[in-house]
């Protein structure tokens, strides 16, 4: 199985701030690479595909990049509603693995 | 738009069978394959297994000997059969779309699964 590990696991920011987090990859995964914001007794939200893939209607402060085994998921500047636990996904072959999440919380 | 609802039985013994049901509504059920992931303290976000349209699977190695992904393509249904339960299968279970570039959305809400003795 390939594992994603992502980095920090927790992080602590304000309103307006640019946060940045990583996740890696044990193999390549060329651009198969998805990101998810989940909310205590909420579904998964889909945020990012393809590794920068935007999906309709997430806000453009949140932007993916990398390739390979290397990516980053970047907020430009944190709203209130931003504060979640977001994980990343793998999507390049079976069976599909998740990184372990990193809470985002308010400072 | 795309909406998953999920339902089944929420407590189990052990050795029991863990049987869910996701209803598809507001889009086309064909074209995509229909997910099962589930996430435990312990384990994170485990993708269990999938099923298309047409009744083709795939299954997570760590749980293809107990577990079948079946559809009623006449209700836009598909369910998750998991036996011999432990309580290494507690989880929230949630049901969703695949798709493009192998993710997953939209996601049903997702439902605690507890087994205790």
């Amino acid at each position: 199985d390939i594992q994603m590990t992502q980095s920090p696991s927790s992080v602590s920011a304000s309103v307006g701030d640019r946060v940045t987090i990583t996740c890696r990859a044990s193999q390549g995964i060329a651009s198969w690479l998805a990101w998810y914001q989940h909310k205590p007794g909420k579904a998964p939200k889909l945020l990012i595909f393809a590794a920068s893939s935007l999906e309709s209607g997430v806000p453009s402060r949140f932007s993916g990049s990398g390739s390979g085994t290397e990516f980053t998921l970047t907020i430009s500047s944190l709203q209130p509603e931003d504060f979640a636990t977001y994980y990343c996904q793998q999507g390049n072959s079976y069976p599909y693995t998740f990184g372990q999440g990193t809470k985002l919380e308010i400072k | 738009q795309v909406q998953l609802q999920l339902w089944g039985a929420g407590l189990l013994k052990p050795s029991e069978t863990l049987s869910l049901t996701c209803a598809v509504s507001g889009g086309s059920f064909s074209g995509h394959y229909w997910t099962w992931i589930r996430q435990s303290p312990g384990r994170g976000l485990e993708w269990i297994g999938e099923i298309n349209h047409s009744g083709s699977s795939n299954y997570n190695p760590s749980l293809k000997s107990r577990l079948t992904i079946s559809l009623d393509t006449t209700k836009n249904q598909f369910s998750l059969n998991l036996s011999s339960v432990t309580a290494a299968d507690t989880a929230v279970y949630f049901c969703a779309r695949r798709f493009f570039h192998s993710c997953f959305g939209p996601w049903g809400q997702g439902t605690l699964v507890t087994v205790s003795s």
